[in-house]
């Protein structure tokens, strides 16, 4: 198994809906964040968690939330789709800044 | 906002040659890391240098750091095609609690 899993893969949704992408982890790492990736501009930070009480916004939370339902479970949600947040969205962990992050396969978005 | 700015943003070479990428930042930073996209998959951590240290070596990867000119490169030696990916620095800055990311350089290596 993937030290952090990302579901789904793919997911086709309509404007308007509510929709749940989901990330487990193995690593046994108390940080956990969200990223979005737009073609040219890199990743930019959507929401970041350090531990289950610690929930915090990045640069792009406008549209999203986040539960951290355990240490091993960070999911993000769009509370009411639109078609620019159709972007691949990845979620990663770390045990702290002063490593490398470990990042999901990442979940490909569409909103129609 | 993005911080780290990566040069160039494409770059197509042969087998064997050295590719180098160029990142620019502009705050304080505790490290500086560079990771790697194969298309549309998860990135991959490299290698991390700290803000106290001027280069680093990992195989056959070179990354160097100059914290007054607030840029870093990476180097890649002997290049095969299986390196061919997008490769992205991203900078642990002074006050923030989480990484941020360049635009990333999308590198070719044509057999």
């Amino acid at each position: 198994d993937a030290d952090v899993t990302q579901t789904p893969r793919n997911r086709i949704t309509k404007t308007g809906k509510r929709i749940m992408l989901e990330c487990s982890q193995t690593k046994g790492h108390d940080r956990m964040y969200w990223y979005r990736q737009d073609p040219g501009l890199g990743l930019r930070l959507i929401y970041y968690s350090f531990d289950v009480k610690d929930i915090n916004k990045g640069e792009i939370s406008d549209g999203y939330s986040v539960s951290r339902q355990a240490q091993a479970k960070f999911s993000l949600s769009l509370e009411s789709a639109i078609p620019n947040q159709t972007a691949l969205y990845f979620c990663a962990t770390s045990d702290s800044t002063a490593e490398g992050y470990t990042f999901g396969s990442g979940t490909r978005l569409t909103v129609v | 906002s993005q911080q780290g700015e990566e040069d160039p943003q494409a770059l197509s070479i042969q087998e064997g040659e050295n590719a180098t990428m160029n990142c620019s930042y502009k705050t304080s930073i505790n490290n500086l890391q560079w990771y790697r996209q194969n298309s549309g998959r998860g990135l991959v951590h490299l290698i991390l240098i700290r803000s106290n240290e001027r280069e680093k070596h990992s195989g056959r990867l070179r990354v160097t750091l100059d914290t007054s000119k607030k840029s870093s490169s990476l180097l890649i030696t002997a290049s095969r095609a299986a390196d061919t990916a997008s490769y992205f620095c991203a900078t642990d800055d002074t006050g923030r609690r989480a990484l941020t990311f360049g635009s990333g350089t999308r590198l070719q290596v044509q057999p």
